[in-house]
């Protein structure tokens, strides 16, 4: 069975509104990516999170890879109506030189609606 | 520039029909992936390739073969399609040093 367990699997939220999401693992990830889906359309990258402990942002983004490497998390700020979509998160196995190892996870994802 | 291609991107089959889902992409990808889409159930890997001719099975596997003939296509084949196999389906691409995967525009698929 799938190994990321996503939180909460939906929000209903006023524009301006923060927005807090995570994700967690069984098992040990070394690289976490979120994700954004919108209507219609595949999957895009938002974010990647290479290291324990790390804290990166994309504009009003923010993740955090957990230090147990087993959890991440994924903030927006002041939201807009066009964040709406599915907000996915993923994990992924790289070998020490960066190369992963193919093998790439989804959680089941956090369904966004921001009410303007 | 394509990137990930998708075909047919609807179809209906009735229930033992077969079919194959065709994924193309055009940026020289190492890795290959399908994917299946259900509500609540997030993304779900069906199977995945990691180089022409090598294919290994993901989470849901049962009830689909895969064949990586050529490094810019990954086939999906239901062999006897079920009502359960009613889904969007989703390729995605990526090169191994590189953690961004391109997904194509999905393809529905519904079984009757």
């Amino acid at each position: 069975g799938q190994q990321l367990n996503q939180s909460p699997q939906s929000m209903f939220i006023q524009e301006g509104e923060d927005v807090s999401m995570n994700c967690t693992s069984s098992s040990i990830f070394n690289t976490w990516l979120w994700y954004k889906q919108e209507p219609g359309e595949g999957p895009v990258l938002l974010i990647a999170l290479y290291k324990a402990g790390e804290l990166t942002s994309n504009g009003r983004l923010t993740a955090q890879f957990g230090i147990t490497r087993k959890d991440s998390f994924l903030n927006i700020s002041a939201s807009i109506p066009s964040d709406v979509g599915i907000y996915f998160c993923a994990g992924d196995r790289t070998n020490a030189g960066g190369t992963s190892y193919g093998k790439l996870t989804f959680g089941q994802g956090t369904i966004l609606t921001v009410h303007p | 520039n394509a990137g990930v291609t998708q075909t047919p991107k609807f179809r209906v089959l009735k229930t033992g029909q077969s079919m194959t889902l065709l994924c193309a992409q055009d940026m020289n990808h190492e890795y290959m992936y399908w994917y299946r889409q259900d509500p609540g159930m997030g993304l779900r890997l069906i199977h995945y390739s990691v180089g022409e001719g090598t294919t290994a099975k993901g989470e849901v596997p049962d009830g689909y073969n895969v064949s990586r003939l050529k490094k810019q296509n990954f086939l999906l084949g239901l062999e006897s399609a079920a009502p359960s196999q009613t889904s969007v389906y989703f390729c995605a691409s990526r090169t191994p040093g590189n953690t961004e995967a391109f997904f194509g525009q999905g393809t529905r698929l519904t079984v009757v």
